[in-house]
Parts: C-alpha cells; structure tokens; sequence
C-alpha cells in the first residue's frame, strides 16, 4: 500500500489558482518529487527538491513542504495543466525504496 | 540529449517471465540509478525496483521475491525480468532515470524520475 496519500481529484478556474497537496511520514525526512501526467503519456517530472523546476517547466508550477505534507501549487492554471498528477519519494523505513501517492486528477474549468 | 529507449514482449500468459529492456542514448550511464515503474491500466504508478551502473539493486517489497534487475554497462542498457506473472502484473512498464541531491542548507536529501522512456504495455492473458 501507498505510503504518500493525495486527495483523488481537485477543480480550478482557468486562470485561478490549485494546491495539490502529498502527506506522509517519509515527507518530515526527504523532499517529494511531482509527475504530471496526461493520458497515453509517459509523466513528466515537474518539480523536484525545495521547488526546482527541470528546463521546460512553467513557473506557474512551484512546490513547498511542510512536516509530514508536500505541496504542488498551479499559480494561473492553464487548460494545458488539466491532468493526473503524482507525488514521489521514499519510504519511512529507512531503506530508501520508492513510493509514489495515489495521484491527484486535476480537471481545469 | 539524453533519451531512453525501451524494448520487450508485450504479451506474456500467465506464470511466463516478463522481460523488458531500456537502453541509454546521448548521455551518460555511470553515476545514476535507474529505475522501472509500472502503471495499471486506469491506475496509478507503483515503482518496481532500480539499479546503478555496479549493480547495485533496491527492489519494491511487494514484488522482490519474482523481481530482478540488471545492468550492462557495455551498452549502457538495464532489464527487467518479473517472474510468474499473473493478470495483475498486466500494466504498462516505464524505464526512468534517477537524479538525486540534497539541499544546501537543511541537508534534505531528495530524488526524482527526470527521464523517462515511452513505456511498454505488456499484457498477461491466456
């Protein structure tokens, strides 16, 4: 079972703003990584650390964190941004193995 | 620019061994981990295992006793064998690249998927 939970499906205006939120115990020790992903498509890493983004990434996309919850905020969402997005990091034993939340679909009216 | 480039049967019946292969173009293999993820058809994405240029391996708890992982450094490739496969291992298998650092000033470690290949659908029926 997942060990990094997100809320199953959040709505925001066009234009407007949308915070996707990641909880888990393994958040107070390591930064989450995000994945956007649109259907048929491989995810693509959106942001990654503190809240860097990889070349190619608006910076409408930031991320924050805070105790055990890690944050990806959409300033201004696009209808392009409409798509599932997920969380990463690692686990809470100590061995480092990966895990990924459950996803958040994100629909953009 | 770096690109991943993935291979393998896409379907297998039911206690067959899934294999799938990713090799790396344009940049270099040393000084990663490399990793296989796999997403259910309508599900989200579970991370199956990873490995770096000398072999070394961390695998999912839930999928270790069927999971190997390997590398061939001579051509920049690394597989996925998954044993005894069932209706459940039906997903599609991605290959990735591993980046990981830290923060400067907490010294919070962190890690992120930044290459992906294009994945493979590999469907288990009889």
């Amino acid at each position: 079972s997942s060990e990094l939970t997100q809320d199953p499906a959040v709505s925001v205006a066009l234009g407007q703003t949308v915070r996707i939120t990641c909880q888990g115990d393994s958040l107070r020790i390591y930064y989450a990584s995000w994945y956007q992903q649109k259907p048929g498509q491989a995810p693509v890493l959106v942001i990654y650390g503190k809240n860097s983004r990889p070349s190619g990434i608006p910076d409408r996309f930031s991320g924050s964190s805070s105790g055990n919850t890690a944050s990806l905020t959409i300033t201004g969402a696009q209808a392009e941004d409409e798509a599932e997005y997920y969380c990463n990091s690692r686990d809470s034993s100590g061995n480092h193995l990966g895990v990924f939340g459950t996803g958040t679909k994100v629909t953009v009216l | 620019q770096v690109q991943l480039q993935q291979w393998g049967a896409g379907l297998l019946k039911p206690s067959e061994t899934l294999s799938l292969t990713c090799a790396v173009y344009g940049g270099s293999f040393s000084g990663y981990y490399w990793s296989w993820i796999r997403q259910p058809p309508g599900k989200g994405l579970e991370w199956i295992g990873e490995i770096n240029h000398s072999g070394s391996t961390n695998y999912n708890p839930s999928l270790k006793s069927r999971v190997t992982i390997s590398v061939d450094t001579s051509k920049n490739q690394f597989s996925l064998k998954l044993s005894s496969v069932t209706a459940a291992d039906t997903a599609v298998y991605y290959c990735a690249r591993i980046g990981k650092g830290s923060d400067f000033w907490s010294g919070t470690i962190y890690w992120y998927f930044d290459l992906w290949g294009r994945g493979t659908l590999v469907t288990v029926s009889s």
